[in-house]
C-alpha cells in the first residue's frame, strides 16, 4: 500500500519557538494532503487541506497565521506551528490520497508536540 | 455536516473473545473507512467499505449504506488488537472532507 512518512515523531519545544512538521508521500504523488489534530482521548479534527502549488484551505476556527502550511512539491507538505504555546501541545497527523487508490486515505505516523 | 457516532466508546475483552463495533452516520456517503490507531498513535487503514462485506483474517466489516451503519467484527481477539478503532466517512458528492467518529477504545487483556 501507499506510504506516508511524517517527521519528527516527537518534538519538545519552548514556548514562543516555531516547529516544523514534514509529511511526505514516499511512493506516490499527492496533489492534496490533509493535516489533522488530535487531543488526548479525542477524535481527529481536520485542520486544513494542503494543495500543491497553491494556498492551503483552513477549517473554521483554525488560525492560518499560527499553523502555516506549505505544499511546495507533489511529495511534501509541511506544517509549521509558529510561536508555539502550551495549548498547541497535541498530536498532529497528516494524510494523503494515492491517485491510484483515491477512495482511501493513508496516514503518517503522527507527531506528538509538547510545548513547555 | 455529517454526523458519525461510534459505539461502544470503551470495550475490555478477554483474549480470544469476539466483539462487534458499530458506526452510525447521518447521511449518504461516498466512502467509509475503518482505522486502527495503535498505542503509539499510528493510524492503520483496516477497510475501505462504503457498502457490502469484507474480510481480512480475524477482522471483517459490513456496511449497510441504505440504513447508514457499518459494523466491524473482531474475532479471537489478541492483545495486539488493543487501541482505538475509528470510523471515518466522506459525504456523497465527490472527494470532500472526511469526518471521524470519536472512536472505540479497545483493551484486550491476557
Amino acid at each position: 500500500g501507499a506510504v506516508v512518512s511524517q517527521h519528527p515523531s516527537r518534538v519538545i519545544c519552548k514556548s514562543g519557538t516555531s516547529v516544523k512538521i514534514e509529511c511526505r508521500s514516499l511512493d506516490f504523488q499527492a496533489t492534496t494532503m490533509f493535516w489533522y489534530r488530535q487531543f488526548p482521548k479525542k477524535s481527529l479534527m481536520l485542520m486544513a487541506t494542503s494543495n500543491e502549488g497553491s494556498k492551503a484551505t483552513y477549517e473554521q476556527g483554525v488560525e492560518k497565521d499560527k499553523f502555516l502550511i506549505n505544499h511546495a512539491s507533489l511529495t511534501l507538505s509541511t506544517l509549521t506551528v509558529t510561536s508555539a504555546h502550551p495549548e498547541d501541545s497535541s498530536f498532529y497527523i497528516c494524510s494523503a490520497r494515492d491517485p491510484g487508490q483515491v477512495e482511501k486515505l493513508f496516514f503518517g505516523s503522527g507527531t506528538q508536540l509538547s510545548v513547555l | 455536516g455529517i454526523q458519525v457516532e461510534q459505539s461502544p466508546p470503551d470495550l475490555i475483552l478477554q483474549e480470544g473473545a469476539n466483539s462487534t463495533l458499530r458506526c452510525n452516520f447521518s447521511d449518504s456517503v461516498n466512502n467509509l473507512q475503518w482505522f486502527h490507531q495503535n498505542p503509539w498513535g499510528q493510524l492503520i487503514n483496516l477497510f475501505y467499505i462504503p457498502s457490502g462485506t469484507k474480510q481480512n483474517g480475524r477482522l471483517s466489516a459490513t456496511t449497510v449504506a441504505t440504513e447508514r451503519y457499518s459494523l466491524l467484527y473482531i474475532s479471537s481477539s489478541q492483545t495486539t488488537d488493543s487501541g482505538v478503532y475509528f470510523c471515518a466517512v466522506e459525504p456523497r458528492g465527490g472527494y470532500q472532507k472526511v469526518t471521524f467518529g470519536i472512536g472505540t477504545k479497545l483493551q484486550v487483556i491476557p
